[in-house]
């Protein structure tokens, strides 16, 4: 099955600067990856979905790519603000979600 | 539009009981997927229901075991109970055949705490 490997490391920045996350598939190229938000005692909630044949994809200040050659997503978060602080979830797509552990990021003011 | 809800939002029980979770699902939504997200981890896929039938399990025993009614709402049943399920149990609506990303959609989970 796949296995979703996420940098367990924290990300603390400063606001208004970009927020990089990683997200690494090690088995077959998933036809999709989706990117979830989650808050403490919450729920995660979809951010964006980018097919294996797209290289990337944007949504408001949100951005993220598919490389199948490094088998890698990349998530960014452009300005970012204290209101993004979170966790941040990669999941490939099957008929189940098969998610990574996230990484949490805190935006500093 | 309704959103997915589940209940109860917290639950304490002792090692060795049974314990039954709700979920109900987003309107127009016909499949229900099951996930135990414990701390610090990503949610664990458990299982799904679609049309009232299971669609697929993740890699848990079968004292995890669920329900969906015909008004696609669902029940995740827990039997033996272990400290190990000390987790957040997740339920996720999906419209099946609506796309074909299976975009699902997270109730807040309920939070069950086995002592």
């Amino acid at each position: 099955s796949q296995k979703i490997e996420q940098n367990s490391e924290a990300l603390n920045i400063q606001e208004g600067k970009t927020a990089t996350l990683t997200c690494n598939y090690t088995n077959y190229s998933p036809a999709y990856l989706q990117w979830y938000r989650q808050d403490p005692g919450r729920g995660p909630v979809f951010l964006l979905l980018i097919r294996e044949n797209e290289k990337e994809k944007r949504k408001e200040r949100l951005k993220v790519t598919f490389d199948t050659t490094l088998k890698q997503s990349l998530f960014h978060i452009t300005a970012s603000q204290p209101a993004d602080s979170a966790t941040y979830l990669c999941a490939s797509n099957d008929y189940k979600l098969s998610f990574g552990a996230g990484t949490t990021v805190t935006v500093r003011a | 539009e309704t959103g997915v809800t589940q209940s109860p939002t917290h639950l304490i029980k002792t090692r060795g009981q049974q314990v039954t979770l709700r979920c109900s699902s987003q309107s127009g939504h016909n499949t229900v997927s099951w996930y135990q997200q414990a701390l610090g981890q990503g949610p664990q896929f458990i299982f799904q229901y679609y049309r009232e039938e299971e669609n697929g399990r993740g890699n848990f025993p079968p004292r995890f075991s669920g329900l969906q009614f015909p008004n696609y709402s669902s029940e995740l049943n827990v039997n033996a109970l272990e400290l190990d399920d000390s987790a957040l149990y997740l339920c996720a609506s999906s419209l099946a055949g609506g796309n074909d990303y299976n975009e699902q959609f997270f109730g807040p989970g309920t939070r069950l705490t086995v002592l």
